[in-house]
């Protein structure tokens, strides 16, 4: 059975780097018929995509934080991981990892597993 | 504010049909297909709906999805009391090039 964990700290100074990692397992991460991401939501709110990665390396990035955000793979270790650069308040929030299928070789948000979730606050 | 526009709530009785809209546009909902998560409390979101009116295994034939034109209904019918949770609509947005959710709606079941 699938699982996804997401790990990493869960407080965050202002203006410093997030580094999230999200280990999978149960499944090969070397998949061509998957993508893997990141969907966040901050406290009360709703959901945002992040991101997504294939197993090969390549990246698509909502294009609203595309200049601070790097996701990469390690197929080794059947891993992939979040940065997100200058962090503010407004960071804040539960980041959720998630195996996304495709379609047609494409993504159009389908989203059919998701990590538990890992809350991480941006405070001083 | 959401690309796509979900109410903010939505309620009924045990036993009830219920119907969440998510309205979007040709560059989302028209021309893409939209999927339905449900996310219980304190829980990371669970796939409900896929490719506008796919049901993943394990959900119920109560739950169903339509798309006329740019927007989309979910329909939950014998609402129980378990179906309250927070109902969320996504799609690809061609001119955004990337997936946008809706605000999600709080479904109550009174």
């Amino acid at each position: 059975q699938l699982q996804l964990q997401e790990s990493g700290p869960g407080l965050v100074k202002p203006s410093e780097t997030l580094s999230l990692t999200c280990s999978v397992s149960g499944d090969s991460i070397s998949s061509s018929d998957y993508y893997w991401g990141w969907i966040r939501q901050p406290p009360g709110k709703g959901l945002e995509w992040i991101g997504s990665i294939d197993y090969r390396g390549n990246t698509y990035y909502n294009p609203s934080l595309k200049t601070r955000v790097t996701i990469s793979v390690d197929t080794s270790r059947s891993q992939f991981s979040l940065k997100l650069t200058s962090m503010t308040a407004a960071d804040t929030a539960v980041y959720f990892c998630a195996r996304l299928p495709l379609y047609n070789n494409f993504w159009s948000g389908h989203i059919d597993h998701w990590g538990q979730g890992s809350l991480v606050t941006v405070s001083s | 504010q959401s690309v796509l526009t979900q109410p903010p709530s939505a309620s009924g009785t045990p036993g009830q049909r219920v119907t969440i809209s998510c309205s979007g546009s040709s560059s989302n909902i028209g021309s893409n297909y939209v999927y339905w998560y449900q996310q219980l409390p304190g829980t990371a979101p669970k796939l409900l709906m896929y490719r506008d009116n796919e049901r993943p295994s394990g959900v119920p034939d109560r739950f169903s999805g339509s798309k006329p034109g740019t927007s989309a209904s979910l329909a939950i019918s014998g609402l129980r009391s378990e179906d309250e949770a927070d109902y969320y609509c996504a799609a690809w947005d061609d001119s955004l090039r990337g997936v946008v959710f809706g605000g999600g709606t709080k479904l109550t079941v009174l």
